[in-house]
């Protein structure tokens, strides 16, 4: 267990819905991380945020958007969905806000858009 | 190289074999260099992190080398196990600090 909580576990929605996906870091952690892993694809970097600020953008399509609290969970969310965002979503922690920090990875998020 | 790459994509050993993985990446402008060990059904666990040029990291039978030069990375496991199978991932973070990741390397140990 990392201690990196996330909700829900499942999801099944429709083309053309929002959902939002939570996370809730290790106890101390200031960075929240959020990566896309579709079906034969690596681990997609979408976003970063320390301390409630945004700190690096990957891959992330203009329909996704992210925050993060003043009690520093996060939540990603994802508009109009396509039937190809279908993808399992990790959210990871790490105490720092540099790339030198070993990250932590919740449980992850299925979401499946039908 | 402009990815993070990561050879072989598959692995199949015998218990008790040692093996060998490598991921190169880009070797400008680097930052840090992860191994992650991913087992099916759970999420990505951190074996290492390393930052600088000739660094060496050793966890159990699982260790990693690092050249930061030539832009490559090995990870070793001396007499592999069963609970060794996994997906082994790396990833690169250059200057502007974000990680990229490869695509992995699938181990299976055979009993």
């Amino acid at each position: 267990d990392s201690g990196v909580t996330q909700t829900p576990k499942h999801l099944i929605t429709a083309t053309g819905q929002r959902v939002t996906l939570r996370c809730s870091p290790r106890s101390g952690d200031l960075s929240v991380y959020w990566y896309q892993q579709s079906l034969d694809q690596g681990l997609q970097f979408l976003i970063q945020y320390y301390n409630g600020e945004e700190r690096a953008k990957g891959n992330i399509l203009e329909r996704f958007s992210a925050q993060q609290f003043p009690d520093l969970h996060s939540e990603l969310n994802l508009s109009s969905l396509e039937l190809g965002d279908s993808a399992l979503y990790f959210c990871a922690s790490s105490p720092g806000q540099v790339s030198s920090y070993e990250q932590y990875f919740g449980p992850g998020t299925r979401l499946t858009v039908t | 190289i402009l990815n993070v790459e990561q050879s072989p994509q598959s692995l199949h050993v015998q218990e008790g074999d040692s093996t060998n993985f490598t991921c190169s990446f880009p070797s400008s402008n680097f930052y840090a260099l992860h191994w992650y060990r991913w087992e099916t059904a759970k999420s990505p666990e951190a074996l290492f992190v390393m930052t600088l040029n000739g660094d060496e990291k050793k966890k159990g039978r699982i260790s990693a080398t690092l050249n930061t030069k030539e832009g490559y990375s090995y990870l070793y496991i001396k007499g592999s196990q069963p609970e060794d199978s996994a997906t082994y991932l790396c990833a690169s973070a250059g200057n502007n600090r974000k990680l990229i990741w490869g695509l992995g390397t699938s181990l299976a140990v055979n009993p």
